[in-house]
């Protein structure tokens, strides 16, 4: 079965700091992996998707299939980044499967 | 209106209650989802409806039941339900329900089982 792991529960960093979420997927086929973000108050909403090779934000999200990684990066962290991070993936069933989340907390 | 919008925002209701929660979308996504999250846990899918037929049951039990009238409604319908259900019920739509769509979400509506 799939699985998307993120290991980190909270990162705290001082702004202007660089910051890499991490995450980790199990799946031995082709998967559709994605970055949601909720930030306080807000509603989940889509942050990027590996297939777009887009930047958001300033934030970027390599897939790496040897590692079966997809981790959130940016180079200069700013406050309103503050935000709770979930990875998810799509099997082609039409389904997200999403990670447990990881908190981001920006210092001044 | 690019919104996804849920009624209630808040639900109280006892075990042997019957109640319904309402998604609605006019964005002309033609595939709608219902996630429940427990506090500090991820969203976990429960159904998914593509061209108004369910088409993902994710094992959910039968005390929730999904319903789709047209394409721009989904229910949920709630009956005997038990404490350990209470949480916040996410309802999510999307293009074409393929798997590189976008899901774009509600607010949620938080479900308390008494």
């Amino acid at each position: 079965a799939q699985r998307v792991t993120q290991p980190e529960k909270l990162l705290s960093v001082f702004k202007g700091a660089p910051v890499e979420l991490k995450c980790n997927y199990s799946y031995s086929g082709s998967p559709e992996l994605f970055w949601y973000v909720q930030y306080s108050r807000q509603r989940l909403q889509l942050l990027l998707r590996h297939i777009s090779r887009e930047s958001i934000k300033g934030f970027t999200a390599d897939l790496n299939k040897g590692e079966t990684s997809f981790h959130l990066k940016k180079p200069f962290a700013q406050e309103e980044d503050s935000a709770m991070y979930y990875c998810a993936l799509d099997t082609g069933r039409r389904a997200l499967t999403f990670g447990s989340g990881t908190r981001l907390q920006v210092q001044p | 209106d690019t919104e996804v919008t849920q009624t209630p925002k808040h639900l109280v209701m006892g075990m042997t209650n019957k109640k319904s929660l309402k998604c609605e979308q006019h964005m002309g996504h033609r595939a709608m989802y219902w996630y429940k999250q427990k506090a500090k846990k991820p969203p976990e899918l429960m159904f998914v409806y593509s061209y108004e037929k369910l088409s993902i049951n994710e094992s959910v039990p039968s005390r929730f039941s999904p319903e789709c009238p047209n394409s721009s409604l989904l229910n949920l319908h709630l009956h005997a339900l038990q404490p350990e259900d209470s949480a916040l019920y996410l309802c999510a739509s999307s293009q074409t329900g393929q798997g590189t769509d976008e899901q774009f979400f509600g607010p949620g509506t938080r479900l308390t089982v008494l």
